[in-house]
């Protein structure tokens, strides 16, 4: 596709259930990034790939967050146990390498845990 | 930790007028800092990229400058529109981490 997609668009979830967010990147985009952005605060990042490495998970807040890639391509961002804190929208982001590279940014995964 | 914050928080001008909206960060040791602009309940939208070797970019009618040691950038926008309100943010990448850490932002109305 044209741009970085994100799905679904909106999730609405129970306290204690897990959730998996889906990111495609821009095709051939090596770099892959995943932020979060809470109600009135700013955006926070969670973790970055390198293919379909990850070296720099540091932003994610618990081991209840996890984030796998494959092919290069395809990204799942799961919250096992959501807690009402996670309630937020997700953002994903691609570059076509990494740190000089322009990320371009899908239109985000909104998450409401009741 | 950097950290990286803009002023003001809210901003209203007039249809054509100019305005400069302001970014400061406090690790001066960046690799690139990059604007985006946010609408409502849309993802962002990258608007200019300053490498650090860099002093400005220009696109259409934004300007963007860069003082790295002063640890400063400052995002012009010529000829105001409606279309132009938004919440502008500016982040950077700093040497070494390939995350962007983004600034508290700007929302930006324009009255027609």
């Amino acid at each position: 596709g044209a741009g970085v997609s994100q799905s679904p668009s909106n999730k609405v979830t129970e306290k204690g259930k897990d959730v998996e967010l889906r990111c495609d990147p821009i095709s051939g985009h090596t770099a892959l990034y995943w932020y979060r952005q809470r109600l009135g605060q700013g955006l926070e990042f969670l973790i970055y790939f390198q293919g379909n490495s990850a070296p720099d998970k540091s932003g994610l807040p618990s081991d209840r967050f996890s984030a796998e890639r494959t092919g290069e391509s395809v990204s799942t961002l799961t919250i096992q146990r959501t807690q009402q804190e996670d309630s937020a929208v997700y953002l994903c982001a691609s570059s076509l390498a990494r740190l000089s590279d322009t990320q371009y940014f899908g239109p985000g995964t909104r998450l409401t845990v009741l | 930790k950097q950290e990286v914050t803009q002023i003001p928080a809210a901003l209203s001008v007039p249809e054509g007028e100019n305005l400069v909206l302001n970014c400061s960060f406090t690790d001066s040791a960046i690799y690139n800092l990059q604007w985006f602009r946010q609408d409502p309940g849309k993802g962002l939208t990258s608007l200019l990229l300053i490498q650090s070797s860099q002093r400005e970019q220009t696109s259409g009618r934004l300007n963007a400058s860069l003082d790295k040691s002063s640890g400063r950038s400052t995002l012009y926008i010529a000829a105001s529109q409606p279309g132009d309100s938004a919440t502008y943010l500016c982040a950077v990448v700093l040497f070494g981490n390939e995350k962007l850490t983004f600034g508290t932002g700007t929302r930006l109305t324009i009255i027609p």
